[in-house]
């Protein structure tokens, strides 16, 4: 199967701990992207990575660092969360460029107490 | 900065009505635009997009047609079903600027047999 996977679907946890997503797309494709979705359902960007290259850095918190391992690969770490990080975290990929459609996967809602 | 706007927050229509979603772009340059559809418990789904003015978008019966002197490419449908419920969203690409989709707010359609 051909998709773009997430893990956990769900995480819950305390003000100051530090939490890490995986994100895998199974498509070949070569950029990879996260975006937040909050509770308005309203979805910003917040990194892109090109084969490996971060090309969009969106003004995010310090606190998040995207890593990837490969081009198939783009995980999220947040240290320290805070509760306004509350939210769906989703994971996309595409082809790259202007054009392209972005395949998503099903998100991980994080929560914090 | 690039926006988009979507006037509807919510529409709420009876199965065979017909469906605008009304969305409106500020960006420089010549941008990529899209609609994407999400459904509960999933990410968003691309739907449809088009690049350049006067240019239509369609799949699963709805359509949309690129205006750059109005800039607008509103989301219609001549017969919805109740399987159409789901969040819209409208996006665009700026070709000026880097890869990522910038998002409207969405729009919540609901549909009642």
């Amino acid at each position: 199967e051909t998709a773009v996977f997430q893990t956990p679907n769900y995480h819950v946890t305390q003000v100051g701990n530090e939490v890490s997503f995986n994100c895998k797309q199974t498509l070949g494709h070569d950029t990879m992207y996260w975006y937040k979705q909050d509770s308005k359902k309203l979805l910003k960007i917040m990194f892109s990575y090109n084969n490996k290259q971060l090309i969009v850095n969106e003004t995010v918190p310090r606190r998040f660092s995207p890593q990837s391992s490969d081009k198939a690969h783009l995980n999220l770490r947040i240290k320290s969360v805070e509760p306004e990080d509350s939210a769906v975290y989703l994971c996309a990929s595409s082809w790259g460029g202007h054009y392209a459609e972005q395949f998503f996967g099903p998100g991980t809602r994080l929560t914090v107490l | 900065g690039d926006s988009v706007t979507q006037t509807e927050g919510q529409v709420a229509l009876s199965e065979e009505d017909f469906l605008t979603i009304h969305c409106n772009y500020s960006a420089s340059g010549y941008p990529a635009l899209f609609w994407y559809v999400q459904y509960p418990g999933e990410g968003p789904q691309f739907l449809f997009r088009a690049s350049r003015d006067k240019e239509k978008g369609s799949s699963r019966g709805f359509e949309a047609t690129y205006n750059k002197e109005a800039t607008s490419f509103h989301l219609q449908k001549a017969s919805v079903q109740e399987s159409d419920s789901a969040v819209y969203y409208c996006a665009l690409s700026d070709t000026g600027g880097a890869d990522r989709l910038t998002f409207g707010k969405g729009t919540q359609l609901i549909i009642q047999p």
